[in-house]
């Protein structure tokens, strides 16, 4: 069935430091891809998507690209800074439904 | 700046006793969408409304948990009897059902501890 397998967590990181949250998927046909990140004692929001093969998704530094050879959507920001601390969440959607099916979260820590 | 909102934000009860949560969805946004997030299971779809139809339950233990959308302003869920296994933090969502364009905005989150 249809699946994302998200990096196991917690991550660590300096300020200022590379990031990549690692993303794989299982699905048949085409999905969209998605990116959500949780704040502490918030609701999910969306981060970023892709919905076909080599769209890239960026916002606030954040970017992922959809890889159909690998089936891949690694997220990555080149220097992240203490807000950026949450739990990120990697989902896809399969093409023509509505639901999405998430990853476990991967909880990111960016210290001072 | 539309939002989707929950209440009650927090709720504590006893085993037993019937819990009703709500969702005000997004005005205009005809999917909604209940998820319920622990730490073992972490992000599972509970049910979900197109046009305030149920598509799908599956994720729902049927006996005790039911999801309504009495209208296109509100989305219920209610657990009765709830038991301590169902604490959680619950998750209402919405989107405009369009496909790939489609977003899914997510309210704040009810937290649910049954004692």
């Amino acid at each position: 069935g249809d699946s994302v397998t998200q990096m196991e967590g917690p991550v660590t990181l300096s300020e200022e430091a590379f990031l990549t949250i690692n993303c794989t998927y299982t699905a048949t046909g085409y999905p969209s891809l998605f990116w959500y990140v949780q704040y502490p004692g918030e609701g999910l929001q969306l981060l970023l998507k892709a919905t076909k093969a080599d769209d890239k998704g960026s916002n606030k530094g954040f970017e992922a690209t959809y890889r159909k050879e690998t089936t891949s959507f690694h997220l990555e920001k080149g220097s992240v800074q203490v807000s950026d601390s949450a739990v990120y969440f990697c989902a896809l959607r399969k093409t023509g439904a509505n639901n999405l099916f998430f990853g476990t979260g991967t909880r990111l820590t960016v210290i001072p | 700046d539309a939002r989707v909102t929950q209440t009650p934000r927090h709720k504590v009860t006893e085993m037993g006793q019937e819990v009703t949560m709500r969702c005000q969805p997004i005005l205009g946004h005809n999917t909604v969408f209940w998820y319920r997030q622990t730490m073992m299971q972490g992000l599972e779809l509970l049910a979900y409304f197109r046009n305030r139809a149920p598509l799908d339950d599956s994720g729902m233990p049927k006996d005790r948990f039911s999801a309504e959308m009495p209208d296109a302003t509100l989305a219920t869920l209610k657990i009765q009897p709830s038991e301590p296994r169902d604490s959680a933090v619950y998750f209402c969502a919405s989107g405009t059902g369009q496909g790939a364009r489609d977003t899914q905005y997510f309210g704040p989150g009810t937290r649910l501890t049954v004692l």
